[in-house]
């Protein structure tokens, strides 16, 4: 079985400051870990992956996220926060054999301030 | 290639009606993955189908809802009898094969039961 959990439901930074969102899982095998990002009324779009290959990894728009076996993490890190990046972000993981389908975190609400 | 396509967008019905959500997975993609989104909740699987097959449905609940994926034409969402707590969106997503590392989302559709 697998869980995510995203600590904070909402995060408010200011334009320019770091941007740090959490999700930590818990895997019974190898996860795969993804972050998402739903703009209202939207779908989701991927923002990067996790498949067990560089710990470090780069997605679009500026983010990227390092997953951490010892702390069983995968947090979302952008240097510096632009308005368009309002939006609800999402962690989630499946499982690298077995069951296929996606376990998301309950999202967090990302504010911007000017 | 066109992305996921779910239709449609938007869907009203009042209790005691049926719904039915219809998902054209990406070209080339033969495995779809339904999941629910309840207001202010990240998504929750709900069924993960190929062609004419249901691989599983260990989030679909047991009554009133049902989901195919037949050799021809898109996947279909069948919620019969609607109630007020069916109202949330619905997304789908496809992948190719079985790589859920590459799994994309359509727009969702949100149905409102009335």
């Amino acid at each position: 079985a697998q869980s995510v959990t995203q600590l904070g439901s909402h995060v408010s930074v200011s334009e320019g400051a770091l941007v740090l969102l959490r999700c930590n899982y818990s895997s019974s095998v190898p996860p795969y870990l993804f972050w998402y990002v739903q703009y209202p009324n939207q779908g989701l779009q991927l923002l990067l992956k996790y498949t067990s290959a560089a710990t470090l990894v780069k997605g679009i728009n500026g983010f990227e996220a390092e997953f951490k076996k010892s702390e069983t993490s995968f947090h979302l890190t952008k240097p510096s926060a632009h308005m368009s990046d309002a939006a609800e972000y999402f962690c989630a993981v499946t499982l690298s054999t077995g069951r296929r389908a996606l376990t998301f975190g309950s999202g967090t609400r990302l504010q911007v301030q000017p | 290639n066109a992305g996921v396509m779910q239709n449609p967008r938007h869907l009203v019905r009042r209790r005691g009606q049926e719904a039915r959500l219809r998902c054209s997975p990406m070209k080339g993609h033969s495995h779809v993955y339904w999941y629910r989104q309840l207001p202010e909740e990240g998504l929750k699987f709900m069924v993960y189908l190929q062609k004419e097959n249901i691989i599983d449905e260990s989030g679909m609940p047991k009554e009133r809802f049902s989901a195919e994926f037949p050799k021809e034409g898109p996947s279909i969402l069948r919620i019969q009898q609607v109630v007020r707590g069916d109202s949330a969106a619905y997304f789908c997503a496809s992948s190719p094969q079985d790589k859920n590392t590459e799994a994309f989302f359509g727009q969702g559709t949100r149905l409102t039961v009335v």
